[in-house]
């Protein structure tokens, strides 16, 4: 089945960097975008940015540009998101999500499923 | 940006009442709007894609309607496992941008 396997749980101090997988099985993984979002505790969804797994461009959030870094390997079906300069207000959980678009039935659209299991990043001093 | 607004941001219902969730885009979207269900502790599940269309394995009380910046998901008969947050997204454009969510909760 498709299915994307996050990394575990990160603490890090302000100022440094995190970087997350997602490791991606059940499907051929450049057909797909990879999004990722991030949830503050107690919050809602943020968009922060997207990667053409085929062919590594990326767009970002523009709250995110020059920190946030999306990458692909393609040889291991795994994507990255790396934030760097963290601030405690970036204590999250990341999610990684395959964006779909066209169903089984080839009707056109753009969704996001499935997502990651999640990967909390708590930044603390 | 296009902003994605949700009414109302929580509700308090029975189980078996007919709930509605409303979203309201900031421009014309046609009808590249998803919802999407999460219960504490558990990633985002998609419910309906592209407004109206039901994802493989969801429960048919389950259902979306509209177009252009007016959006409608309808629970027609709320069961215990239905108390969770629901979001809307755009995907008519970048940034993709959610609605602040929904919570379902018990009367």
């Amino acid at each position: 089945q498709v299915q994307l396997v996050q990394s575990g749980a990160e603490v890090k101090k302000p100022g440094a960097s995190v970087k997350v997988s997602c490791k991606a099985s059940g499907y051929t993984f450049t057909n797909y975008y990879m999004h990722w979002v991030r949830q503050a505790p107690g919050q809602g969804l943020e968009w922060m940015g997207r990667i053409n797994s085929n062919s590594g461009d990326t767009n970002s959030a523009q709250k995110f540009q020059g920190r946030v870094t999306m990458t692909r390997d393609t040889s291991i079906s795994t994507a990255y998101m790396e934030l760097s300069r963290l601030r405690s207000d970036d204590t999250a959980v990341y999610y990684c999500a395959r964006e779909v678009d066209r169903d089984s039935s080839g009707y056109p659209g753009r969704w996001f499923d499935p997502w990651g299991q999640g990967t909390l990043v708590t930044v603390s001093s | 940006d296009i902003q994605m607004t949700q009414s109302p941001s929580s509700l308090s219902a029975s189980v078996g009442d007919r709930v509605t969730i409303t979203c309201r885009a900031s421009q014309s979207i046609s009808s590249y709007l998803n919802w999407y269900q999460q219960k504490p502790g558990n990633a985002p599940k998609l419910l309906i894609y592209a407004a109206s269309s039901l994802q493989s394995g969801v429960p048919s009380r389950f259902s979306g309607s509209g177009s252009g910046t007016d959006f409608t998901l309808n629970i027609s008969s709320l069961q215990p496992e239905d108390f969770a947050t629901y979001y809307c997204q755009q995907s008519y454009s970048t940034p993709r941008t959610f609605g602040q969510g929904t919570k379902v909760e018990i009367k």
